[in-house]
């Protein structure tokens, strides 16, 4: 168990609709990372914030956007969604900033969009 | 365009070989760590490498960051069926924050 924990673990919804999943970072982490993962591929970057504050952004697409809370939970939230945004997406947090820190997965919201 | 560039991609092996997975990149990487991810779990850290030239073992894993900073490898000395997974590099770039991945090598090791 990493501490770091996701919801929903499976979600489907139909095109054109909006989704949000959620991260609980571990105790103590400042840092929330989002990733998405399309079928046998590796890990694409979308967003990271630390402490409340957008820190780094990758290939988020338009139509997603994330947030972290003052109880530093995060959320992303899909909308318009289409079929290819099928994908598992992951939280990671961590205590620093920098990546340099050892990061810590929740198990992942398996998405499929019909 | 991918950052980092793993190889293989896809390798299977029988129980008891040696292999090599590389992560290799154009760009200078402050650390660059190294991930195995079981299916339907997420990543989980295996080491991080910082200093250039650093050589760090964990049982019969041996990881290599290179002189550079630009690649690293990952070498497995008597495969177990145990160590089948995705293996993914990171690298953290010292002008961003965000860890960025490779695209994965997908490990099989036949018993």
């Amino acid at each position: 168990d990493s501490g770091v924990t996701q919801t929903p673990k499976h979600l489907i919804t139909a095109t054109g609709q909006r989704v949000t999943l959620r991260c609980s970072p571990r105790s103590g982490d400042l840092s929330v990372y989002w990733y998405q993962q399309s079928l046998d591929q590796g890990l694409q970057f979308l967003i990271q914030y630390y402490n409340g504050e957008e820190r780094a952004k990758g290939n988020i697409l338009e139509r997603f956007s994330a947030q972290q809370f003052p109880d530093l939970h995060s959320e992303l939230n899909l909308s318009s969604l289409e079929l290819g945004d099928s994908a598992l997406y992951f939280c990671a947090s961590s205590v620093a900033a920098s990546g340099g820190t050892e990061a810590f997965f929740g198990q992942g919201t398996r998405l499929t969009v019909v | 365009t991918q950052l980092l560039e793993q190889s293989p991609q896809f390798l299977s092996i029988q129980e008891g070989e040696n292999l090599t997975v590389y992560c290799n990149s154009s760009s200078v990487f402050s650390s660059l760590q190294w991930y195995r991810q079981e299916p339907g779990e997420g990543p989980v850290l295996l080491v991080t490498v910082v200093t250039g030239g650093e050589v760090k073992k964990l049982k019969r894993l041996t990881f290599q960051f290179g002189d550079a900073r630009k690649d690293s490898s990952l070498h497995i000395t008597a495969a177990q069926p145990g160590d089948t997974g995705l293996y993914l590099c990171a690298g953290v770039r010292s002008s961003a924050s965000k860890i960025i991945f490779g695209s994965g090598t997908r490990l099989s090791i036949r018993p």
